[in-house]
């Protein structure tokens, strides 16, 4: 079946814009999470969605937000583009019914931020 | 606060011998600790996990460790392959589908052939 889909794969911003990354998780998968990766840091939990429903949030500010919709497809946007904000954002899914945290990872939308 | 820590950011090792790749936690009521691999412009992809009431999972070449008394874990990689070579995330979550995965720093591996 097919893996989890990020879009865009890579793009570049300038300050103050704001962004959109999308994500379609594997057929079946309910649960959604994004990760942001940036170098020493390894990955940060930005939030999870199960079900359209905010399940968990990272410590981030209110800049970074999300949503889920009914097919399970997730978005994640980021406004006031900070020259911080520039890292590889990563999206995983999961079934959502198992507690051992075996995620499935997009290959990322990597954000430029000039 | 960094729950998660892997205090080696890279690690080099012959094609053959063993890699170790250690891990340490802070918080008690993780239930479940995971590895991933991830190659360069690839996403993480799931390597092994292990559950808190177990000391030691072994699938093929990888066996991971856990002392819950220390709160470590480590991944033993026997042989190295240079196809190995990747960073490693080490991630551990509570028991509960709802709890949140919490990945590490990473370490570099690199198996020099």
């Amino acid at each position: 079946k097919a893996g989890v889909t990020q879009t865009p794969r890579y793009l570049i911003k300038t300050r103050g814009q704001q962004v959109t990354l999308s994500c379609s998780p594997i057929s079946g998968h309910r649960s959604v999470s994004w990760y942001q990766q940036t170098p020493g840091q390894g990955l940060q939990f930005l939030f999870e969605y199960f079900s359209e429903t905010q399940r968990n949030k990272g410590n981030f500010p209110g800049r970074f937000s999300g949503r889920q919709f009914s097919n399970s497809r997730s978005e994640m946007n980021v406004s006031t583009l900070e020259l911080g904000d520039s890292a590889l954002y990563l999206c995983a899914s999961a079934g959502g019914g198992t507690p051992t945290g075996e995620l499935f990872f997009g290959e990322g939308s990597r954000l430029t931020v000039l | 606060d960094q729950q998660v820590k892997q205090n080696s950011p890279s690690l080099s090792v012959q094609e053959g011998r063993i890699s170790i790749l250690n891990c340490d936690y802070t918080n008690s009521m993780f239930d479940y600790f995971l590895w991933y691999k991830k190659y360069p412009a690839e996403g993480p992809t799931f390597l092994i996990s292990i559950s808190s009431i177990k000391d030691k999972n072994e699938d093929g070449r990888f066996t991971v460790f856990l002392n819950k008394s220390a709160k470590h874990l480590s991944l033993h990689i026997v042989p190295s392959q240079p196809g190995d070579s990747a960073v490693y995330f080490c991630a551990a979550k509570g028991g509960t589908s709802y709890d949140k995965v919490i990945f590490g720093p990473g370490t570099s591996l690199s198996v020099i052939p």
